[in-house]
């Protein structure tokens, strides 16, 4: 158990909808990182929040939005949702950032956009 | 962007034998990391480096960081089963903010 909750495991969804995930990262740890893994692409990183600011911006698309909380916990909020959305998506968290980047992941939400 | 190539894509292996992986990278990298993942799991961490050179070891697991920081391998010894799954190496340019940057992962797969 790597300590990061990751919440719903499964959902599924119309084409169209917005769907939430969520992430409660390791005690103690102030960064979150959301990435995103599909057989094509691999494990792509989308976006980090530190502290409750966003840090970095990767391939997240513009429909793609992520925030984090003052308890630190996260939520990735995905919009007008299409069938290549559906994949694995991961939080991971990290005590800091920047030349820390021992990064421990969650379980993962599968996402199947139907 | 950056990007990571990690060979071999598969290894089918006998019990005991000894596993040997690694990553290239067309940039340079201050951190290498390697994870593994299960089915329906988070990637788990390994092995992290974070000296050019530097080699180390985690039980039957050991990590090199490539003199040129562009590379690094993994290798496992004695494999058993429950090395199973696959591994990602991974990249992190440091400096800042931002996310690591993953190979597509090697699948070990052992054969009875």
């Amino acid at each position: 158990d790597s300590g990061v909750t990751q919440t719903p495991k499964h959902l599924i969804t119309a084409t169209g909808q917005r769907v939430t995930l969520r992430c409660s990262p390791r005690s103690g740890d102030l960064s979150v990182y959301w990435y995103q893994q599909s057989l094509d692409q691999g494990l792509q990183f989308l976006i980090q929040y530190y502290n409750g600011e966003e840090r970095a911006k990767g391939n997240i698309l513009e429909r793609f939005s992520a925030q984090q909380f003052p308890d630190l916990h996260s939520e990735l909020n995905l919009s007008s949702l299409e069938l290549g959305d559906s994949a694995l998506y991961f939080c991971a968290s990290s005590v800091g950032w920047g030349g820390l980047a021992e990064a421990f992941f969650g379980q993962g939400t599968r996402l199947t956009v139907v | 962007g950056q990007q990571l190539n990690q060979s071999p894509q598969s290894m089918f292996i006998q019990e005991g034998e000894d596993v040997s992986m690694n990553c290239t990278s067309s940039s340079i990298f201050n951190t290498w990391l390697w994870y593994k993942q299960d089915p329906g799991e988070g990637p788990v961490l390994l092995i992290a480096l974070y000296k050019a050179g530097e080699l180390t070891s985690n039980g039957r697991l050991t990590a090199q960081f490539g003199i040129t920081r562009k590379d690094s391998f993994l290798n496992i010894s004695a494999s058993i089963p429950s090395d199973v799954g696959i591994y990602f190496c991974a990249g992190h340019s440091g400096g800042g903010a931002d996310g690591l940057t993953f190979g597509k992962g090697t699948h070990l797969i052992i054969q009875p």
